[in-house]
């Protein structure tokens, strides 16, 4: 048990659609990451937020966006779905920003499938 | 460029067979190396965090170390409940905290 729930745990959208996920990260913990994971790949970064900004992004385009609120908690917003963007989605927290030392913890996911 | 590679993809043990998981990198400045261990559909649950080369750390049946250049999982007599798919990663702390990962290997372990 890592502390981080996410939200929904399955969902079904249609191409062109919009999609909110939300992750409740471990207590006291400042910092939470998003991560596309495929089947059979590795997961990929999307962004990060440390207090409640962005300070990190992969390469995902604009129609990925985020949001961090005062209590931590988060948010991974998709616009325009694509077919491609199913996928399982991942959040992970840590305190304290990146530091080495730093662990990084995840929830168990979101699946995203697009039709 | 940044990257990680893990080998083999896959690894198909009789239980009580040890072997070892390579997860090959190369980055710059390297500050660190995540073990991981997925469940299939499950999200990634943290192992070891090895810092610096010559480090190794044990959990039951699992060890991991560290080398400048790569590092090794090594599973003594395994159980069919260590099988999952094994996943390591590196921070790119000049990135915000990017971790980069291998695409993982994924270890079925049979009675």
């Amino acid at each position: 048990e890592t502390g981080v729930t996410q939200s929904p745990t399955h969902l079904i959208k249609t191409r062109g659609q919009q999609v909110t996920l939300r992750c409740s990260s471990q207590s006291g913990h400042n910092t939470v990451s998003w991560y596309q994971q495929a089947l059979g790949q590795g997961p990929q970064f999307i962004f990060q937020y440390y207090r409640e900004e962005e300070n990190g992004r992969g390469n995902f385009p604009p129609r990925f966006s985020g949001l961090q609120f005062p209590n931590y908690s988060s948010e991974l917003n998709v616009n325009a779905l694509e077919l491609d963007d199913s996928a399982l989605y991942l959040c992970a927290s840590s305190l304290g920003g990146t530091h080495p030392g730093n662990t990084i913890y995840f929830g168990e996911g979101s699946w995203l499938t697009v039709v | 460029e940044d990257q990680v590679t893990q080998s083999p993809e896959a690894l198909r043990l009789q239980e009580g067979e040890s072997s070892s998981l390579n997860c090959s990198y190369t980055v710059s400045g390297l500050r660190g190396l995540f073990w991981y261990r997925q469940d299939p559909g499950k999200g990634p649950e943290f192992l070891f965090t090895l810092y610096s080369a010559g480090e190794e750390k044990e959990k039951e049946r699992l060890k991991a170390t560290l080398t400048k250049k790569e590092s090794f999982l090594h599973i003594t007599a395994p159980k069919p409940e260590d099988s999952a798919t094994y996943l390591c990663a590196v921070p790119l702390y000049n990135q915000g905290g990017k971790l980069i990962f291998g695409q993982g290997t994924e270890l079925s372990v049979k009675p």
